[in-house]
Formats: structure tokens, sequence, C-alpha cells
């Protein structure tokens, strides 16, 4: 079993602050997923990384995938209240299409 | 385009009790998921359909949950009978099909299941 932990497990910033999210895992992914999940929601797809080392931004938020392709962080810059949410790593291993979900990291942006 | 839909968006049953939730998903996905998500936990994937197909079951309790997806379209997922640590939002996600397994799963806002 391919098990994704994520760190830390909440955060709270104020706004214009900057934060950094981890996801890690002993287990090499095929592809690594961000989400973010609002209360009484879905999640909502941010990202997809796939090459190791591979960075990707959006907007005010960057993604890295790790050398290895197992571990991964997001990082926003100058946080929003909006950007208040649970965030979700989910890898994709080598076999197939399943995707193994972290446990989330909690981010409560304050005014 | 229409997003997936859930119902019910919530359920209140009595342990033992047996309760159903309906998912529609996206036009054209041939992919449909089920997912248990707790709280305070990341989802947790119940059950993989391939049109109407069962690619990955192995999380399933299958003693006391069921799915079904007969016409490749929408689906049902079934619990009885319902026990307290079944309290959780159920999730339901589709996608397109590609083969490389990197399209964007699309969710359903969820069914809140509260076990009394």
């Amino acid at each position: 079993t391919q098990l994704l932990e994520q760190s830390p497990q909440f955060l709270s910033i104020q706004e214009g602050e900057n934060l950094t999210v981890y996801c890690n895992s002993s287990s090499v992914f095929s592809s690594l997923q961000w989400y973010r999940q609002e209360p009484g929601e879905g999640p909502v797809l941010l990202v997809t990384v796939v090459t190791g080392g591979e960075v990707k931004k959006l907007k005010r938020l960057t993604f890295q995938f790790g050398d290895a392709r197992k571990d991964s962080s997001l990082h926003i810059t100058a946080a929003q209240t909006g950007d208040t949410g649970l965030y979700l790593c989910a890898g994709r291993g080598a076999a197939g299409n399943k995707l193994t979900f972290g446990g989330g990291t909690r981010v409560l942006v304050k005014p | 385009e229409a997003g997936v839909a859930q119902s019910p968006r919530y359920k209140i049953i009595e342990k033992r009790q047996s309760v159903a939730f309906w998912c529609n998903p996206i036009s054209g996905h041939a992919t449909l998921y089920w997912y248990q998500q707790i709280l305070g936990q990341g989802p947790k994937l119940l059950i993989q359909f391939q049109n109407n197909g069962v690619v990955d079951d192995s999380q399933l309790p299958k003693d006391r949950f069921s799915a079904e997806r007969l016409k490749g379209v929408d689906s049902t997922l079934k619990i009885q009978p319902a026990k307290l640590e079944d309290s959780a939002v159920y999730l339901c996600a589709s996608s397109l099909w590609t083969g490389t397994g990197n399209q964007p799963q699309h969710f359903g806002d969820g069914t809140r299941l509260s076990i009394l």
C-alpha cells in the first residue's frame, strides 16, 4: 500500500504571509496531483506534476515534484483569505489508475 | 458542462439500517469512482468502475457495501447494515479514460452520512 503523508496537518497564517505544504512518501509515484477542498464541496484539481524535479506555477501557487518522484510541495506566496481550504495531495502509482490521497493540510488565512 | 451530481446531500440513519447514495457522472466520462472521506482525513477509494465493469474494489468492505453501475452511466452505492464507523462523506468522481491514468477526476459535492 502506498502512503502519502502531508505536513503540517493544520496551518494558520495572516493574509499576505507565505506558506508551504509538504507531501511525502516512501513510494515512487508516476504522477502527483494537488487538490483544494472547501467545506461542503468535493476536491477540485489544482495541478498535475509528472516529471521528477518539475516545477509548475499557478498564479501565486508553486508546485514542485521531487527528483525521485516520492515527494512534493505546494508553496503559496502572499496568501489571501480565498486560499483557505483543505489541500490534498494524491499520487498515482506506476501500476495504473488508482489515486492515493494524503490526509490533507487544513489552511486558514486570517484577514 | 454540468458537474458530477450526487444525492442526497445529507443522510442520518440509525446503525444497522440501510442507505443508498446516487451519482450521475459528467456526460461522456467512462470512469466513475466512489470515495469515503472520514472527518479530518483524505478521501479513500472504495470502488472504481470503467463503464459498467469494476476495475478496483480492493478497499470496499464487501460484507456491507455494494455498488453498481448497470448501464455504464449513473451509479449507486449501498450500505447494509450501517455501522457507526461508516459516518463519513461519500464522494463520487468521474474522469475520461485515455489509458495513461493522468486525467483529472471531477468530484461531486458528496453525501454526508451520519450514523446514530
